[in-house]
């Protein structure tokens, strides 16, 4: 079935450091894929999205590309703050497929030390 | 920006009792949704519900859950007789439209509930 796989946490940088959290994903259809990141004490929020090959999604310095030949759409970030201390989660949804039924992975915690 | 309210934060149930979990999503949205997320697990779907029924559920979402609108502005969850594994985080989401590829869902910030 499809599937989502990201990169266990936590992960742990200093400000500024250059961050890549990783994400395959298993589709039998022509998934839209997606970064959510949840805040401490907030509800998920979409960060990114694309939804066909080779499309970049980018917001608030973050940025993903759909890897069609890798099935990947890895999360990137050149300069991190303390701000961006969240769980990434990303997810999927099969073009024609169910209302809102997105597939998520597990979730990566990232915390950034001043 | 407008966003989706849920309470309470937290509920502490003995395992056999009856919870609601209630959900306000954003006022023009049309679709709306149940998601859970088991402490070190996926986020996984339970439900959605639209014009006033189930639109689709998931395998999780067996007769021990319910949804509903009961008025125009709540979306609760029911678990009739919770057990212990239905702890967890539990997210309500809406969206203006079908949720499909190009379409967002907004989030709530959840629910945890313990089954003690």
């Amino acid at each position: 079935g499809d599937s989502v796989t990201q990169m266990e946490g936590p992960v742990t940088l200093s400000e500024e450091a250059f961050l890549t959290i990783n994400c395959t994903y298993t589709a039998t259809g022509y998934p839209s894929l997606f970064w959510y990141v949840q805040y401490p004490g907030e509800g998920l929020q979409l960060l990114l999205k694309a939804t066909k090959a080779d499309d970049k999604g980018s917001n608030k310095g973050f940025e993903a590309t759909y890897r069609k030949e890798t099935t990947s759409f890895h999360l990137e970030k050149g300069s991190v703050q303390v701000s961006d201390s969240a769980v990434y989660f990303c997810a999927l949804s099969v073009y024609g497929g169910s209302q809102g039924n997105l597939i998520f992975g597990k979730g990566t915690k990232l915390s950034v030390k001043p | 920006e407008p966003e989706v309210t849920q309470t309470p934060s937290h509920q502490v149930t003995q395992m056999g009792q009856e919870v609601i979990l209630r959900c306000v999503p954003i006022s023009n949205h049309l679709y709306f949704y149940w998601y859970r997320q088991i402490l070190g697990q996926k986020v996984e779907f339970l439900v959605s519900f639209y014009n006033n029924e189930i639109s689709e559920k998931s395998e999780i979402f067996d007769d021990q859950f319910s949804v509903e609108r009961p008025d125009g502005s709540n979306f609760t969850l029911k678990i009739r007789s919770t057990k212990l594994e239905d702890s967890a985080m539990y997210f309500c989401a809406s969206s203006e439209g079908q949720g499909r590829g190009n379409e967002k869902l907004f989030f709530g910030s959840g629910t945890q509930l313990s089954v003690l």
